[in-house]
C-alpha cells in the first residue's frame, strides 16, 4: 500500500538556520508528492508539490526535490524565520487514469524556530 | 475568495453521546473531504464526496459515523454514539475536482474531546 514516513520532531531551530524534514514514501506507480503546513490555529495549506521524478517543487523559501531513486521528497529552507514555526506533513497521492487515489499524509513534524 | 467553513470549532462530549460537525466548502468545488486526525498523527481520509455522490468511504466507521450532502454544497459529518478513541480534530477540505494534482482546500477543524 502507499504510505509516508516522515521524521519524528519537533525541530527546534535558531532564526536564519538551515532547515531539513526527512520524507520518504513507500509507493505503487508514480504518486505526486506534496508538502502541507499547518500554522498555529489554522487548516493545512499546501505549500509545494512535484509531480514526477526530478521535479522541484518550490514556495515561499522552501523546496524539495522528488527523488525517485531514493523514495524522498526532503524539505529544505536555506534561512528559516520565526513565522515558519508550523507542522509540516509530507503527503502521496497516486496517479492513475481513472478511479479516485486518496491523499495520503505522514505523521507530521513540528518545527519551533526561535529568535 | 472564502475559504472552508466548519463549525463548531471545539466540542466536548461523553461517550455514546452523538455529535455533528458541519462543513461549507468553497463555492465551486465538486469535491469535498471529510478528514480525522488524531492527536500525533496524519490526517486520515474518511469520506470524500463528488457533488452529493460518495466516492470513497473505505475508512468510515460506519456503524457509528455518517456523512450526508444532500444538495451536493455543504456536508454534515455525524458520530453516534461517540467513543473515547473517537477524539481527534475532524477537518474538511474541499477541492476543484477529483483529480491527483487537485489542490485541497483545508478548513480549521472541529477539535473533538470525548471524555
Amino acid at each position: 500500500g502507499n504510505s509516508v514516513t516522515q521524521m519524528e520532531g519537533p525541530v527546534t531551530l535558531s532564526e536564519e538556520a538551515f532547515l531539513t524534514i526527512n520524507c520518504t514514501y513507500t509507493a505503487t506507480g508514480y504518486p505526486s508528492l506534496f508538502w502541507y503546513v499547518q500554522y498555529p490555529g489554522e487548516g493545512l495549506q499546501l505549500l509545494l508539490k512535484a509531480t514526477k521524478a526530478d521535479d522541484k517543487g518550490s514556495n515561499k523559501g522552501f523546496e524539495a526535490t522528488y527523488r525517485k531513486e531514493t523514495t524522498s521528497f526532503h524539505l529544505e529552507k536555506g534561512s528559516v524565520q520565526v513565522s515558519d514555526s508550523a507542522v509540516y506533513f509530507c503527503a502521496l497521492r497516486n496517479q492513475r487514469n481513472t478511479g479516485f487515489q486518496k491523499l495520503v499524509f505522514g505523521t507530521g513534524t513540528r518545527l519551533l524556530v526561535s529568535p | 475568495e472564502a475559504g472552508v467553513a466548519q463549525s463548531p470549532r471545539y466540542k466536548i462530549i461523553e461517550k455514546r453521546q452523538s455529535v455533528a460537525f458541519w462543513c461549507n466548502p468553497i463555492s465551486g468545488h465538486a469535491t469535498l473531504y471529510w478528514y480525522q486526525q488524531i492527536l500525533g498523527q496524519g490526517p486520515k481520509l474518511l469520506i470524500q464526496f463528488q457533488n452529493n455522490g460518495v466516492v470513497d468511504d473505505s475508512q468510515l466507521p460506519k456503524d457509528r459515523f455518517s456523512a450526508e450532502r444532500l444538495k451536493g454544497v455543504d456536508s454534515t459529518l455525524k458520530i453516534q454514539p461517540a467513543k473515547l478513541e473517537d477524539s481527534a480534530v475532524y477537518l474538511c477540505a474541499s477541492s476543484l475536482n477529483r483529480g491527483s494534482n487537485e489542490k485541497l482546500f483545508f478548513g480549521s477543524g472541529t477539535q473533538l474531546s470525548v471524555l
